[in-house]
């Protein structure tokens, strides 16, 4: 079945920092990939999707491409702030599997960031 | 437009007892979902609707029952509550199912089983 893999984390870093996490995923199908984060208290945003390869998705400063070839969706961003801290998952949903897998979102996780000032 | 909504956001049950999340969304979306969040897990998916009237199992649906009379509602219902059940409790919508959708989450409700 699908699976996502995610970075250990959790991940602390300094204000201005470079952010990478790691995501790579299996899948029996071709996915579409996504990265949701989830603040403190808060339900789940998308933050950025790729549906095909080679695509890339960028939002609020993070971007992520879609590399089929090493099935991988890395998020980075090039220098983070104290309000980018949160738990980040990495998703992807996939049409193959029939009824129990229809529109459903696979999920990593979790990464835990901590940004300190 | 108030989005996903879901009520309660706290809960405390007792072993064996039943109770209903509420979840409701204003967008006019055909995909409706339920997840639990549990540390380490990432979400798991529960049951999903495609529309009113048409509900299937995701990959953990024991100990849960959902119907959709409406396009707006998706109850959850614990027929007999279990430890094993607390956890994090998220819908979700979608404008419809498949691959590539955005799905909008509500704020989630917080179940402790004792």
């Amino acid at each position: 079945g699908d699976s996502v893999t995610q970075m250990e984390g959790p991940v602390t870093l300094s204000e201005e920092a470079f952010l990478t996490i790691n995501c790579t995923y299996t899948a029996t199908g071709y996915p579409s990939l996504f990265w949701y984060v989830q603040y403190p208290g808060e339900g789940l945003q998308l933050l950025l999707k790729a549906t095909k390869a080679d695509d890339k998705g960028s939002n609020k400063g993070f971007e992520a491409t879609y590399r089929k070839e090493t099935t991988s969706f890395h998020l980075e961003k090039g220098s983070v702030q104290v309000s980018d801290s949160a738990v980040y998952f990495c998703a992807l949903s996939d049409l193959s599997g029939g009824g129990t897998s229809y529109g459903k979102l696979t999920f990593g996780q979790g990464t835990i960031l901590t940004v300190h000032p | 437009n108030a989005g996903v909504t879901q009520t309660p956001k706290f809960q405390v049950l007792k072993t064996g007892q039943s109770m209903t999340l509420q979840c409701a969304q204003d967008m006019n979306h055909e995909y409706m979902s339920w997840y639990r969040q549990d540390p380490g897990m990432g979400l798991r998916l529960i049951h999903y609707s495609v529309g009113a009237g048409i509900t299937d199992q995701g990959e953990v649906p024991n100990g849960y029952n959902v119907s959709r009379s409406t396009t707006e509602d998706f109850p959850l219902r614990l027929l007999s509550a279990a430890p094993s059940q607390t956890s994090v409790y998220f819908c979700a919508s979608s404008p419809r199912g498949g691959v590539g959708y955005e799905q909008y989450f509500g704020p989630g409700t917080r179940l402790t089983v004792t």
